[in-house]
């Protein structure tokens, strides 16, 4: 069974820097997983921040960036904001089924 | 601006089935590679279903846990995305959201299954 696991929960403080992370149990994670990741505000839709990897959608703020480190897929959040607080949710492709992390609560605090 | 209305959830009982609607506007619905995502109350986001375009020959896949009860489906000239769901399990019970290659996402449709 393919799991993609995220850290549960970070904490950050305000104009903080933090990475989230997106591991997979099947090895490490390549451009070829066409990695994504998402946001989540409590009772609010998801909303895509990243795309196969680091590619940004027009709405995404620059403070946030996508990449590959350590054979796992990366978040970074650079200058943090209160209203960054949300679930984060990474999402990977394996050749013929989409598979989400478990989610990242981060905290601003 | 990009609107995914959804519909048709509801309360069923285990073994019953539901048909889901999504309702695109915005988009340019013929080429989009269209998928349903669940998130069960309190819970993260799973992956159901996902239908590509004619182009792409409207390949499907499938969650392990729904393939053989849940069926996705399109209609390019009414640009809308369907999810018919069989034989729904308890565990099925969750907000049903359609979403365009990711990008936008609807409000989403409850289903809750109990006996």
């Amino acid at each position: 069974q393919t799991v993609v696991t995220q850290e549960p929960s970070l904490t950050v403080s305000p104009g903080g820097t933090v990475t989230l992370t997106c591991a997979s149990n099947t090895g490490a994670v390549t451009s070829d997983y066409y990695p994504n990741w998402f946001l989540q505000k409590p009772g609010q839709t998801p909303r895509a921040l990243v795309y196969s990897t680091s590619n940004k959608h027009s709405w995404t703020p620059a403070r946030f960036s996508g990449s590959l480190l350590g054979g796992k897929a990366a978040l970074t959040l650079s200058g943090v904001q209160p209203e960054d607080e949300a679930d984060y949710y990474c999402l990977l492709w394996y050749g013929g089924a989409w598979v989400f992390g478990g989610g990242t609560r981060l905290t601003v605090l | 601006e990009v609107q995914l209305v959804e519909s048709g959830g509801g309360f069923v009982k285990p073994g019953e089935s539901l048909r889901l609607s999504c309702a695109a506007s915005g988009i340019t619905f013929s080429d989009a590679w269209m998928s349903w995502v669940r998130q069960a109350p309190g819970k993260g986001l799973e992956w159901v279903a996902r239908i590509k375009s004619k182009t792409y020959g409207e390949t499907i896949d499938y969650a392990a846990p729904v393939k053989g009860r849940f069926t996705i489906s399109r209609d390019d000239s009414k640009n809308m995305l369907f999810l018919q769901m069989n034989s729904l399990k308890t565990e099925d019970a969750a907000l049903y959201y359609c979403t365009s290659h990711f990008d936008y996402w609807g409000q989403g449709t409850l289903v809750s299954v109990s006996s």
